[in-house]
């Protein structure tokens, strides 16, 4: 059984340019989360994705997009970054079902200047 | 709107002495809470969930809807419980996950 993995584990962009993060969810996980988390707060919800679509969505704006791809792998895309989006971004999978909890991956810590 | 409080960013014990983190929440349906702990160096994983009602390494939580809170409990602290706990709310049937601030809890020798 593998766990969920992110890439790149560390990324520096300039603001305005564009980003693409990558996640492969655990196996036989189903649903693909995407959170943000600034230093020093919690993990704040962006989006979920189930079927490859997306399925619930936090306060982001739209130039945060994502994909779901058949085997569940996930893209988190952010366009036109800014200085507030440098943060670390945290992927988790789980079952769609109710009561389970989510398997986090280890995170792209992103720097914008 | 679901919101996850947890009023203590730091809670210092010896070690042998109880622990209580405490979180409290805001939600008008029936929602799952869970406790998520993150070690030095290690990623964010599940600790318990309340649908459960497990007891893991040694750390209990029980929901209490009067109160709105979902305190995570442990008799003995241990050097190795020392960790950054979140609380995390889900509402049944959406899938948003919201986590509060989090406790960092230092368990002293």
């Amino acid at each position: 059984e593998t766990g969920v993995t992110q890439s790149p584990t560390h990324l520096i962009k300039t603001r305005g340019q564009q980003v693409t993060l990558r996640c492969s969810s655990q196996s036989g996980h189903n649903t693909v989360s995407w959170y943000q988390q600034a230093l020093g707060q919690g993990p704040q919800f962006i989006f979920q994705y189930y079927r490859e679509e997306e399925n619930g969505r936090g306060n982001f704006p739209p130039r945060f997009s994502g994909l779901q791809f058949p085997n569940y792998s996930s893209e988190l895309n952010v366009n036109a970054l800014e200085l507030d989006d440098s943060a670390l971004y945290l992927c988790a999978s789980s079952f769609r079902q109710e009561g389970y909890g989510y398997t986090f991956g280890s995170g792209t810590r992103l720097t914008v200047v | 709107a679901q919101r996850v409080t947890q009023p203590e960013k730091l809670l210092s014990v010896f070690k042998g002495a109880p622990v209580e983190l405490k979180c409290n929440y805001s939600y008008s349906g029936s929602p799952e809470l869970f406790w998520y702990v993150q070690y030095s160096r290690q990623r964010l994983q599940l600790l318990l969930r309340h649908i459960s009602r497990e007891s893991i390494k040694g750390f209990t939580a029980d929901l209490n809807k009067g109160e709105t809170s979902f305190h995570l409990k442990k008799p003995f602290a241990q050097e190795e419980d020392s960790a950054m706990y979140y609380c995390a709310l889900k509402s049944r049937g959406y899938q948003k996950v919201t986590f509060g601030t989090g406790t960092k809890l230092q368990v002293i020798p």
